[in-house]
């Protein structure tokens, strides 16, 4: 079965500060992989998603994460955060054995962005 | 704008309650989920339909049920509400094919 761990609970971080929030998957076969912003009462919203290609997969808001096959990793970052990138954000993966339409997803990080 | 319609954003209901949490979209995707969101616990998977009158248990069936009875709709049925089912539920939709969700805005459920 597929998992998804995301490490970090919380990170709390500076504005304009650089910030990677961590997303290793376990999968013995092909995946693709996502990550989803939440802001506070609101559904999640797709930030960016890698299916095939380059490994470095550009989103919105200035985000960007790299595939990484051999560490089973997809990080997100961006180099320089603002306080409207405070929400929770998902990482999710989806693979052949779930007929890529079933997204499993992991618990979540919490970015804090302080002025 | 392509959109995924949860009809309430707060319920509160009592238990033994039968409720009934909706979910509308308007993309023409074969695929529906309904999760729920906890702290600490991410989302999880109640069910999932990939056609009309299809359905399939996800993580957490047990207490729920639903119904697909139009491709554009998906309800998420609490046969009897109770206290540990206060949550919040999010519905998704997706293409066949699987190039990630979309969702809507979630419905925060009290059960009092």
């Amino acid at each position: 079965a597929q998992s998804v761990t995301q490490l970090d609970s919380q990170v709390p971080v500076f504005e304009e500060a650089p910030v990677e929030l961590r997303c290793n998957y376990s999968s013995s076969v092909s995946v693709y992989l996502f990550w989803y912003v939440q802001y506070p009462n609101q559904g999640l919203q797709l930030l960016l998603k890698y299916l095939s290609g380059s490994t470095l997969v550009k989103g919105i808001n200035g985000f960007e994460a790299e595939f990484n096959k051999s560490q089973t990793s997809f990080h997100l970052r961006k180099p320089s955060v603002h306080i409207s990138d405070t929400a929770e954000y998902f990482c999710a993966v989806s693979s052949m054995n779930t007929g890529f339409q079933k997204l499993v997803f992991g618990t979540g990080t919490r970015l804090l962005v302080s002025p | 704008d392509v959109k995924v319609t949860q009809s309430s954003r707060y319920l509160v209901k009592r238990t033994g309650e039968k409720v009934f949490l909706e979910c509308v979209q308007d993309m023409d995707h074969e695929n529906m989920f309904w999760y729920r969101q906890d702290p600490g616990l991410g989302l999880r998977l109640i069910y999932f339909s990939y056609d009309v009158k299809m359905k399939e248990k996800g993580d957490i069936p047990e207490g729920y049920s639903v119904s697909r009875e139009k491709k554009e709709r998906f309800s998420l049925i609490l046969e009897s509400a109770s206290t540990n089912q206060t949550s919040m539920y999010l519905c998704a939709s997706t293409v066949t094919g699987g190039y990630g969700y979309t969702f809507g805005s979630g419905t925060r459920l009290t059960v009092v």
